[in-house]
């Protein structure tokens, strides 16, 4: 069975640090992507990064980053200059070949000022 | 950017009452899902839709639960008789079904059972 592991219930980090959340992941499946979902206190899901498996490259969308490590089947999201309004739940998830979404028990995320 | 719409934002409903969460998806996606979250917990899986059917569910989405797409626009998620338990933020998701696609969220109905 595929699973979706986040090891971090909680951090909290200064506004203008650096910041990664760990996810870890387990398929038997060569082809899939990874996503990290972020759920203010609003509760809406907003998409921050998504990975394709087969892409070596780690993806990039402004301050954040993946560090994306296909053996170690690991997907951490890294937060650079941490804002106020980073503050949230964030999701990791694994999407395998039938559209089928497998969601990480989340992390809450505090940046504090 | 067009965007998946949920209403209502908020529904109460008394033990036993049948409610009707109403979603559209995305008009050129092809896949639909319902998940739910109960306070302060994992999203959790209900159903996917495909092609005007069911193409998975979970064990969740029992015989209380039932999907429609009525009229080619409209999803919605019914439940007959609902249950203190089935207290929970619904989310409806459409994607497009290309490869590596994101699911693309709406903005909740939150649903309490009194």
């Amino acid at each position: 069975a595929q699973t979706v592991t986040q090891s971090q219930p909680e951090m909290s980090v200064q506004e203008a640090e650096t910041v990664t959340l760990s996810c870890t992941y387990d398929t038997s499946e060569n082809n899939y992507y990874l996503f990290w979902y972020k759920q203010p206190p609003s509760r809406q899901m907003i998409l921050v990064i998504r990975q394709e498996a087969y892409k070596q490259q780690n993806a990039t969308e402004n301050r954040f980053s993946v560090n994306f490590q296909k053996a170690a089947k690991s997907f951490s999201l890294k937060i650079s200059d941490s804002q106020l309004g980073d503050t949230a739940m964030y999701f990791c998830a694994f999407m395998d070949s039938n559209y089928q979404l497998i969601w990480g028990a989340g992390t809450k995320l505090i940046i504090k000022p | 950017e067009p965007e998946v719409t949920q209403t209502p934002s908020h529904q109460v409903t008394q033990m036993g009452q049948e409610v009707i969460l109403r979603c559209v998806p995305i008009s050129n996606h092809l896949y639909f899902y319902w998940y739910r979250q109960i306070l302060g917990q994992k999203v959790e899986f209900l159903v996917s839709f495909y092609n005007n059917e069911i193409s998975e569910k979970s064990e969740i989405f029992d015989d209380q639960f039932s999907v429609e797409r009525p009229d080619g626009s409209n999803f919605t998620l019914k439940i007959r008789s609902t249950k203190l338990e089935d207290s929970a933020m619904y989310f409806c998701a459409s994607i497009m079904g290309l490869t590596g696609s994101p699911l693309h969220f709406g903005n909740g109905t939150r649903l309490t059972v009194t």
